[in-house]
Order: C-alpha cells, then sequence, then structure tokens
C-alpha cells in the first residue's frame, strides 16, 4: 500500500524559512516523479513543484520559483521542500503526491500545515 | 481567481444525478491536455477519481465518470450517496503556465 507521510510545517514569520519532508512508502519511490500541491485557507488546491524520478530535473509555480528547491533521496524514499523568504500567502496545508508536474497526482498524504505570520 | 472555472456548489438528493462542470482555454483544456478529477475531504488527504479525461482509478466505482467537449470537461455523478459530499477538483496542464492547473474547486452537497 502506498503510504506518504508529510511533515515540517509550523508557524514562521515573514522572510523565514522551513524546510517540508514527505516520507514514502510501499512503491519503488525512484521510479516515480512526486511533487508538492498545496491548499491555502478556503482556497483550492495550487500545484507548487514537482522532481522527476532520478531527480535531474525540476519544476516550480511562478508563486514559489526562485524561493523554493524541490529535492529527493531515492535511497531514503524521501522528499523535501526547502522553501526560503516565506511570504503570508504561503500559508497553507501542503501534500506531497507521486505524479509528475504534466501529469495527474494518483497518490496523496495527509498533508502539513505551514502559517507564515508574524 | 483559478485558471480553470468551476462552479462553487452543486446539490443533490440521494439517487440523482449531478454534474460538475470545468472551464479551460486554449492552453489546457482545450489544447488536449488531459483533465483530472479528484474527490477531497476537508482535513484528508485529496483522492484521484477520474484521470486522463475518463479513465477511473481501480477502486473508483463506475458511478463516478468523466468527459469532456472543447475547452470543458465534466465529472458525472450518478446514485448520489451521502459519502460523496466533498470538494471536487479539476486539474490539467497549462502551456502558457508550463505546470499544472486545478480548478477552484465545487462543493457538492447531498440533500
Amino acid at each position: 500500500e502506498v503510504h506518504l507521510l508529510a511533515s515540517g510545517g509550523g508557524l514562521v514569520q515573514p522572510g523565514g524559512s522551513l524546510r517540508l519532508s514527505c516520507a514514502a512508502s510501499g512503491f519503488t519511490f525512484s521510479n516515480f516523479a512526486m511533487s508538492w500541491v498545496r491548499q491555502a485557507p478556503g482556497k483550492g488546491l495550487e500545484w507548487v513543484s514537482s522532481i522527476s524520478g532520478s531527480g535531474g530535473s525540476t519544476y516550480y509555480a511562478d508563486s514559489v520559483r526562485d524561493r523554493s528547491t524541490i529535492s529527493r533521496d531515492n535511497d531514503k524514499s524521501a522528499l523535501s521542500l526547502q522553501m526560503r523568504s516565506l511570504r503570508v500567502e504561503d500559508t497553507a496545508t501542503y501534500y506531497c503526491a507521486r505524479g509528475d508536474w504534466n501529469e495527474y497526482f494518483q497518490y496523496w498524504g495527509q498533508g502539513t500545515l505551514v502559517t507564515v505570520s508574524s | 481567481q483559478s485558471v480553470l472555472t468551476q462552479s462553487p456548489s452543486v446539490s443533490g438528493a440521494p439517487g440523482q444525478r449531478v454534474t460538475i462542470s470545468c472551464t479551460g482555454s486554449s492552453s489546457n483544456i482545450g489544447a488536449d491536455y488531459d483533465v483530472h478529477w479528484y474527490q477531497h475531504l476537508p482535513g484528508t488527504a485529496p483522492k484521484l477519481l477520474i484521470y486522463d479525461t475518463s479513465t477511473r482509478p481501480s477502486g473508483v466505482p463506475d458511478r463516478f465518470s468523466g468527459s469532456r467537449s472543447g475547452p470543458s470537461a465534466s465529472l458525472a455523478i450518478t446514485g448520489l450517496q451521502a459519502d460523496d459530499e466533498a470538494d471536487y477538483y479539476c486539474q490539467s496542464y497549462d502551456s502558457n503556465l508550463s505546470g499544472s492547473v486545478f480548478g477552484g474547486g465545487t462543493r457538492l452537497t447531498v440533500l
């Protein structure tokens, strides 16, 4: 059974940094692209970033480009999202999902809440 | 403002049929990029319901079906059940934005 567990969320001040993690199990991690999708309070889903199975290709939404870095450790079946220069509008629940930037997201984790506030 | 447009809400009685629409443009659905649908109950992980416009993943009942026409797509749910009450999102790829885009979501209420 595929299982994705996101962690690392919390309260951070505007301008701060945060690193989100996602532990994957139940499938051959390196065979699949992985993504982050977020949902701001009361809003819809928004794709954030994706990384290929090898880690060699990365993709970002304009809203986080230049402020975020997605990475993966295939030996540990782990996905990460390093977020910098955080803004109030980055407040959201962040979901890790198995799937690529231009396809569907087949499996989703439970999400981790990031709150950017002073 | 979402790139894909969905009605904010839809409702139906148990056993009825409802449709949820998703309207895009020439850079996404209208460009023949696939459409995918998700069911999301607040506080839980979203669930893939339909992929590649009309294909159901294993385990999704055939009460759920997807279709498309031009720059729009639709999700139909027949035989409404109480536990169908959730938010539904469409998703596609947008060539102008070079990334995935979602609709704003439609809240389904089962009366």
